[in-house]
């Protein structure tokens, strides 16, 4: 199975913040990576796919880069319904795996 | 708008059988992947796999315990999830769309293995 890596586990930060969440994956994936958001209680939405494509709905202050191993979520100027977790899965093959998620919190 | 909603029993016992639907409105079952996920409570996602066509890919770590199944005249998927241990306790999301990302999600159900 290909192993996800998120950087930092959590991460504190202020209203208009800019931020960025790194993935790193155990072997090249290409950019077969997703990038979603969980807030308490609820579903993950999907943020970002294929690295750095954002569906329709998704606000342009969220951004997705990378490719092969090394994929970053940057989002700038935090809201504050922006105060989640967040997860990347790949998909290049199965089993699709998420990494550990990554927890923003206000400071 | 494509929407997906869980059912199933929350409470299941131990050596029995995990089993939950999810009804999908706006979009037609047969044209897309449709996948169930898992959450353990306060910990991450596990994907459990995936159905298209009536073709499926499972999780090596579940597949002998795993069945997913459409259902095209009533718009659903399933899941079976035999001989289950407190180990599956866990909100179970159905979700689904392309073959790489999960574009829409259910709600999620928790279902508690306990006797």
């Amino acid at each position: 199975d290909i192993q996800m890596t998120q950087s930092p586990s959590s991460l504190s930060a202020s209203i208009g913040d800019r931020v960025t969440i790194s993935c790193r994956a155990s072997q090249t994936i290409g950019g077969f990576l997703n990038w979603f958001q969980q807030h308490p209680g609820k579903a993950p939405q999907l943020l970002i796919s294929a690295a750095s494509n954002l569906p329709s709905g998704v606000p342009s202050r969220f951004s997705g880069s990378g490719s092969g191993t090394d994929f970053a979520l940057t989002i700038d100027s935090l809201q504050p319904e922006d105060f989640a977790t967040y997860y990347c899965q790949q998909s290049f093959s199965t089993p699709y795996t998420f990494g550990q998620g990554t927890k923003l919190e206000i400071k | 708008q494509v929407q997906l909603q869980e059912s199933g029993p929350g409470l299941v016992k131990p050596s029995e059988t995990l089993s939950l639907n999810c009804s999908v409105s706006g979009v037609s079952i047969s044209n897309y992947y449709w996948s169930w996920i898992r959450q353990p409570p306060g910990k991450g996602l596990e994907w459990i796999g995936y159905i298209s066509s009536g073709s499926t890919n499972y999780n090596p770590s579940l597949q002998s315990r795993v069945t997913i199944s459409v259902d095209t005249s009533k718009n659903q998927f399933s899941l079976k999830l035999t001989s289950v241990t407190a180990a599956d306790t866990a909100v179970y999301y159905c979700a689904g769309r392309g073959r790489r990302q999960c574009d829409n999600w259910g709600q999620g159900v928790l279902v508690t293995v306990s006797s």
